[in-house]
């Protein structure tokens, strides 16, 4: 299996700035990569896939890149907004299991009016 | 409308009770997943069925038995819970588990505290 670094550290960030997350993996490079996004007391929210393939992809105010080389990926929001403060986790294939996804452990974005 | 829906939404019992968690999803998927995620905020996976078939079997106490009545429902049963169970348990569906790449929809999650 992985292993999957995300910055522990909660990120403060002032409303409109953009934010950049962190996702390091050790092992294999995988096919692709998700993310999420989850609030307290709730459960994650898919956000975006982005493929070994694909250098970059957006969704809105959200980018994602995916850089096998460095074994990262970047998550940028931009333009932050206070509604954008919650944790955000980086998930991958598990490797040993077929349809597996092994997730980190996720960074915290607090964004400040 | 919820499209994956948990309950009990928080479960306090004593040592050594057994309980059970139960799941359904609306999505029409042929995927279903338990995961457990710990104080310290890991999201790891339990088990997976597709189509009522167990995929998945992560290194679980037999103690937790997944059971898949239909591909819309899956529940989680924990004999014997002990006080290392207390976490939050987050059900999941995906389309399918064709390669892994599918998106998965989590419910809200059923917090467990085991005294």
């Amino acid at each position: 299996s992985q292993k999957i670094e995300q910055n522990s550290e909660a990120l403060n960030i002032q409303e409109g700035k953009t934010a950049t997350l962190t996702c390091n993996y050790t092992n294999y490079s995988p096919a692709y990569l998700q993310w999420y996004r989850q609030d307290p007391g709730r459960g994650p929210v898919f956000l975006l896939l982005i493929r070994e393939n694909e250098k970059e992809k957006r969704k809105e105010r959200l980018k994602v890149t995916f850089d096998t080389t460095l074994k990262q990926s970047l998550f940028h929001i931009t333009a932050s907004q206070p509604a954008d403060s919650a944790t955000y986790l980086c998930a991958l294939p598990g490797g040993d299991s077929w349809g597996k996804l092994q997730f980190g452990a996720g960074t915290q974005v607090v964004v400040t009016p | 409308d919820t499209a994956v829906s948990q309950t009990p939404k928080y479960l306090v019992t004593q040592m050594g009770n057994d309980k059970s968690i139960k799941c359904e999803q609306n999505l029409g998927h042929d995927t279903m997943y338990w995961y457990k995620q710990d104080s310290k905020k890991f999201l790891k996976i339990m088990f997976s069925y597709n189509n009522k078939e167990l995929i998945i079997n992560e290194t679980v106490p037999n103690r937790f038995s997944p059971k898949s009545p239909d591909k819309a429902h899956l529940n989680l049963h924990i004999n014997s819970l002990e006080l290392g169970d207390s976490a939050v348990y987050f059900c999941a569906s995906s389309q399918d588990i064709a390669g892994g790449s599918e998106t998965q929809y989590f419910g809200p999650g059923t917090r467990l505290l085991v005294l």
